[in-house]
């Protein structure tokens, strides 16, 4: 069945380094893919999205890149900051008459000052 | 910019019980959505919702689970007796029409079943 599956946490990164959080999925038919971001106490907000190969989702610095051929969209971003510590869920959305949203386990990034 | 309500945001009840989660989905868009997420586990697809009635559903939304839009604002999410494995996050979503279009999501109630 169609799924998402994402790196396991948690990352642990220094104020700066470079990120990356890994993300593939599995899919029948062609679908949207999605970064959400979920910070403590709150509710999922979308970060990026891509809709078809070779899109490049941007926002707030972090990038991902719909890639067909390796069913992937890897997070990234060059330099994180303490404020990015939250949990990255990756997800896809498929017309499957409702067009439901799957996720993946979800990551959790800690960033030190 | 236009936001997804849901109240309350914590609801405490027995086992037993009935719960009704409520949800304000943004007033243009068409197709509205729960999911939950038990403590430190990943984000449960629930149940999809357009044009008045359930487009899709999980194995998770058996017959104790009803949604209903009992107007044209609100979006709720009853749970007719509850267990105490109920216990996670809600979360309502909306959407306008589409795949590509992403769904907008509440902050959540937490429920917790005694």
């Amino acid at each position: 069945g169609d799924s998402v599956t994402q790196m396991e946490g948690p990352v642990t990164l220094s104020e700066e380094a470079f990120l990356t959080i890994n993300c593939t999925y599995t899919a029948t038919g062609y679908p949207s893919l999605f970064w959400y971001v979920q910070y403590p106490g709150e509710g999922l907000q979308l970060l990026l999205k891509a809709t078809k190969a070779d899109d490049k989702g941007s926002n707030k610095g972090f990038e991902a890149t719909y890639r067909k051929e390796t069913t992937s969209f890897h997070l990234e971003k060059g330099s994180v900051q303490v404020s990015d510590s939250a949990v990255y869920f990756c997800a896809l959305s498929l017309n499957t008459g409702g067009f439901k949203t799957i996720f993946g386990a979800g990551t959790r990034l800690f960033v030190k000052a | 910019e236009p936001e997804v309500t849901q109240t309350p945001s914590h609801q405490v009840t027995q086992m037993g019980q009935e719960v009704i989660l409520r949800c304000v989905p943004i007033s243009n868009h068409l197709y509205f959505y729960w999911y939950r997420q038990i403590l430190g586990q990943k984000v449960e697809f629930l149940v999809s919702f357009y044009n008045n009635e359930i487009s899709e559903k999980s194995e998770i939304f058996d017959d104790q689970f009803s949604v209903e839009r009992p107007d044209g604002s609100n979006f709720t999410l009853k749970i007719r007796s509850t267990k105490l494995e109920d216990s996670a996050m809600y979360f309502c979503a909306s959407s306008g029409t589409g795949d590509s279009q992403p769904q907008h999501f509440g902050d959540g109630t937490r429920l917790s079943i005694l």
